[in-house]
């Protein structure tokens, strides 16, 4: 498709599991953003990479919390552990690149991956 | 260090009337501003951005926004409420080096026929 594909669409974890998230990017996009949004609230960023380079982590929460894009295009968002409070849906966005003009710097967000933890 | 702040977490209007969607916003560096809007399940679709060629933007669906630098504002306004606009509206500030959008916490648009 000519957007971004987040699966699984729902995810039910019991608390303790390890969950993996997958976010397919529009084809070409070297940025890629992973945000929290938690009920209610908006998207809170995550994490960031450009290919396969995770250049800002500033915005996972813990330590259970692990992204990686190994070869620039597919990313995946690891919970460890699972706890309750991770209960969010999470949002993947691509850009073509971050910086620069801003033509090139508009997200395209998925429809996100609703996580929920009993 | 960047913010934003959503006045109004629900805003109701009637078909055809006036949508004003409020925004405020902190940052240290000159901003990139954004609305975006999110139906039911369903990701964040871009309305309009602010690049600083122009303080009055236009975005689909007959949206547009205006910055306004001395009241650090951006708000969305739409001439005649339809509504297929029902829906959570979010305005977000970018850095322009890192990329990375801080979003305010979102206003739901409810329609009355």
């Amino acid at each position: 498709g000519a957007g971004v594909s987040q699966s699984p669409r729902y995810k039910v974890a019991k608390r303790g599991q390890d969950v993996a998230l997958r976010c397919d990017p529009i084809s070409g996009h070297v940025s890629l953003f992973w945000y929290q949004q938690a009920l209610g609230q908006g998207p809170e960023f995550l994490t960031y990479f450009q290919n396969e380079a995770q250049l800002d982590k500033s915005g996972l929460p813990s330590d259970r919390f692990f992204a990686e894009r190994p070869e620039g295009s597919v990313s995946t968002l690891k919970i460890q552990r699972t706890q309750q409070e991770d209960s969010a849906v999470y949002l993947c966005a691509s850009s073509l690149e971050a910086g620069g003009a801003l033509a090139k710097n508009i997200q395209y967000f998925g429809a996100g991956t609703r996580l929920s933890v009993l | 260090a960047q913010s934003v702040t959503q006045l109004g977490s629900h805003v109701s209007v009637s078909e055809g009337a006036l949508v004003l969607l409020r925004c405020n916003y902190s940052s240290s560096v000159p901003p990139y501003l954004f609305w975006y809007v999110q139906y039911p399940n369903q990701g964040l679709q871009l309305l309009l951005k602010y690049t600083s060629a122009a303080t009055l933007v236009k975005g689909i669906n007959d949206f547009e926004a205006e910055f306004k630098k001395s009241e650090t504002s951006f708000h969305l306004t739409k001439p005649s409420a339809h509504m297929s606009d029902a829906a959570e509206y979010f305005c977000a500030v970018s850095n322009t080096n890192a990329g990375k959008s801080t979003f305010g916490d979102g206003t739901t648009l409810t329609v009355k026929p």
